[in-house]
């Protein structure tokens, strides 16, 4: 167990909906990365908030969204979904942003986009 | 070119092989490389992290790096079943903005047959 917990943990929608998705980053971490995993694009990086602030931005599409709350906790929202959505999105924490940190993966939520 | 290149497999080992896993990147500014495991339905795991080039051991695990050829590997020795897993490779670098997010390769599917 990372200690990094996502829900839920799968999650069924229909084209044009809107999802949230939640993580809570382990103890103590401030860091917060999302991560979308596909079978043809692999694992790719959407965006990482640091201590409340956007720190930086992937391959993130304009339809998505995600924010980090006073508690550390964070949601990536997705709308106006598409079957391409359809994947694993993981979220991960680290202690800080700089350098090398370790990031700490949570289990993941399974898209399906129907 | 994708900025990682990893080689997908499937791979299929008898139990007590010697694995070689690796990957190519192109990103001169990729500092920090990394090795995690990915059970099948959860969450990557670090199994090995290697700042710059070099080797570095940790059981029947040592991943080497060679950032003149922008090549890195991972060695398993003496695989069991237990290592049936997906592995991928990630890097990190300073960018712009400070941030250290990882980028992936697509991961290499092991299967090691008892």
């Amino acid at each position: 167990d990372s200690g990094v917990t996502q829900t839920p943990k799968h999650l069924i929608t229909a084209t044009g909906q809107r999802v949230t998705l939640r993580c809570s980053p382990r103890s103590g971490d401030l860091s917060v990365y999302w991560y979308q995993q596909s079978l043809d694009q692999g694992l790719q990086f959407l965006i990482q908030y640091y201590n409340g602030e956007e720190r930086a931005k992937g391959n993130i599409l304009e339809r998505f969204s995600a924010q980090q709350f006073p508690d550390l906790h964070s949601e990536l929202n997705l709308s106006s979904l598409e079957l391409g959505d359809s994947a694993l999105y993981f979220c991960a924490s680290s202690v800080t942003s700089g350098g090398y940190n370790e990031q700490f993966f949570g289990p993941g939520t399974r898209l399906t986009v129907l | 070119q994708k900025e990682v290149e990893q080689d997908p497999g499937p791979l299929s080992v008898p139990e007590g092989a010697i694995v070689s896993l690796n990957c190519t990147y192109s990103n001169s500014a990729f500092q920090y490389f990394m090795w995690y495991r990915q059970y099948s339905r959860k969450g990557p795991e670090l199994l090995m992290y290697t700042y710059s080039s070099g080797n570095k051991e940790d059981g029947r695990f040592t991943a080497q790096v060679d950032k003149s050829s922008k090549y890195i590997s991972l060695c398993i020795r003496d695989s069991q079943p237990s290592d049936s897993a997906t592995y991928l490779c990630a890097m990190s670098g300073a960018t712009g903005a400070g941030s250290y997010q990882l980028t992936f390769g697509k991961g290499t599917k092991l299967s090691v047959i008892p």
